[in-house]
């Protein structure tokens, strides 16, 4: 496998229990944020986005929490999956389409 | 969803020389995006390159490290110059489609002896 997130905060989770991924961002400013996933040897892939006008947003399996107050978003993955191991970034956009992100978590998910 | 392509895949380096990095994507976009992803490290924005107009360089990044190009709507080329080991990364070639979802191509690692 290739060296993502070998340096990276690590949650190790039991297969079918929830998972909490948390984040926090560094521009008052952003007002889109998204969650990626990144498995080895893959470019990032996009899970759930989320704009400032909300504060949850929920898809299949997953839900995002955003808190403006001290810029913190959270990523909630339900029934964790062993094909959910992978690094999950945070990433945040000022309303252009230039993406900033945040410090990745890789998440192991065991049997 | 779009796709992305990117050339190659994969190379390893001697130090002093340069390696030009393709990309394509399978629709007209008018901004492509290229990051760096150090080992074990998150992405980091080199610039944006617009179809017509030379790239916007990040803080930290200069052009004649990494010279880009954007011949087309559909076409980038990022260019590492005079590589050192510190610029062993995978590099990332990303648009958006329309202006909701940014997509990724799958990297190209660089390594350099």
């Amino acid at each position: 496998g290739e060296s993502v997130g070998l340096h990276l905060p690590t949650l190790s989770v039991q297969e079918g229990d929830n998972s909490i991924i948390n984040c926090a961002y560094s521009n008052s400013a952003s007002d889109y944020f998204i969650w990626y996933k990144q498995e080895s040897g893959k470019g990032p892939q996009f899970i759930i986005d989320i704009r400032s006008n909300m504060d949850k947003r929920q898809g299949q399996r997953v839900t995002v929490l955003l808190n403006k107050t001290v810029k913190h978003l959270s990523l909630q993955i339900a029934a964790t999956q062993p094909g959910d191991s992978a690094v999950y970034f945070c990433a945040e956009n000022t309303g252009g389409f230039k993406t900033i992100f945040g410090a990745g978590t890789r998440l192991f998910v065991k049997a | 969803s779009a796709v992305i392509s990117q050339k190659p895949s994969r190379d390893i380096c001697q130090r002093g020389t340069s390696l030009t990095i393709q990309c394509q994507v399978d629709s007209q976009v008018t901004m492509m995006f290229w990051y760096r992803q150090q080992p074990g490290q998150s992405l980091t924005l080199i610039a944006t390159a617009n179809q017509g107009s030379e790239a916007t360089y990040e803080s930290g990044f200069v052009i004649d490290k990494f010279p880009i190009s954007r011949p087309n709507l559909t076409f980038s080329t990022l260019t590492v110059s005079n590589m050192s080991p510190e610029d062993s990364s995978i590099y990332l070639c990303s648009s958006w489609r329309g202006t909701d979802t940014q997509y990724f191509g799958p990297g190209t690692r660089l390594t350099v002896l």
